[in-house]
């Protein structure tokens, strides 16, 4: 793995199921973020991890949950999926949530939730 | 309220320069971010302003003005590969990024 990788690429799914979208960091990033980009819309911030075993909610957090057991793994679970998530996810990563480094991001995932 | 505001679209012509705008209103002010976005790709980071004044990397600058809630992205020597969605991200008291909506710039022959 070289940098941020996340799975699946796209997913169609039912309503009123259960899906996590994996994300895989190889950087040794302390802090990771789950986003979401939708049409006209920034990227809108749905819960994100400062360092391995914390987490917090963002911006757009209801129908989301999120769990940070490991330094590089920050799955992303839709506990049963409505038609408004349908969107772009993308998880990001940066050495340090409380300094002026960047934000890397993975290829995202297509999710369109019928 | 947070906000973040970018003109929607922009077309420029290859050779030329062009400049994005990104006016902010946030909860604190802890550094402001540009990435390009090409369409179904991953943003990738292209500059980061946390004092008053301008940064240059390459054909790419970008200025930041606190005490205005403003800042610009300065493309010059405009190329095809240019063409892409710039996104203005500001990050906020609580050291989250708040991001703009993006401007889709359009570059022509």
């Amino acid at each position: 793995i070289a940098g941020i990788t996340q799975a699946p690429t796209s997913q169609i799914l039912a309503a009123g199921r259960r899906m996590t979208l994996r994300c895989t960091q190889d950087m040794r990033h302390n802090a990771m973020y789950w986003y979401r980009q939708d049409l006209g819309l920034g990227l809108r911030l749905i819960h994100y991890s400062n360092t391995a075993g914390t987490t917090g909610k963002g911006e757009v957090p209801d129908g989301y949950s999120v769990s940070r057991a490991n330094t590089d793994d920050f799955p992303l679970t839709l506990a049963s999926a409505v038609p408004s998530q349908t969107s772009v996810y993308f998880c990001a990563s940066t050495i340090s949530a409380g300094e002026g480094h960047e934000q890397f991001f993975g290829p995202g995932t297509r999710l369109t939730v019928l | 309220g947070q906000n973040i505001d970018q003109p929607t679209e922009m077309t420029a012509t290859e050779g030329a320069i062009v400049q994005i705008n990104c006016t902010y209103q946030t909860s604190g002010f802890n550094g402001l971010f540009w990435y390009q976005q090409h369409a179904g790709e991953a943003p990738t980071f292209l500059s980061y302003n946390v004092l008053d004044g301008l940064e240059e990397k390459g054909r790419f600058s970008s200025f930041l003005s606190r005490s205005k809630g403003y800042s610009y992205l300065l493309l010059k020597e405009l190329q095809m590969k240019d063409s892409a969605s710039y996104l203005c991200a500001v990050r906020d008291s609580n050291y989250q990024l708040i991001w703009g909506a993006g401007t889709k710039l359009i570059i022509k022959p």
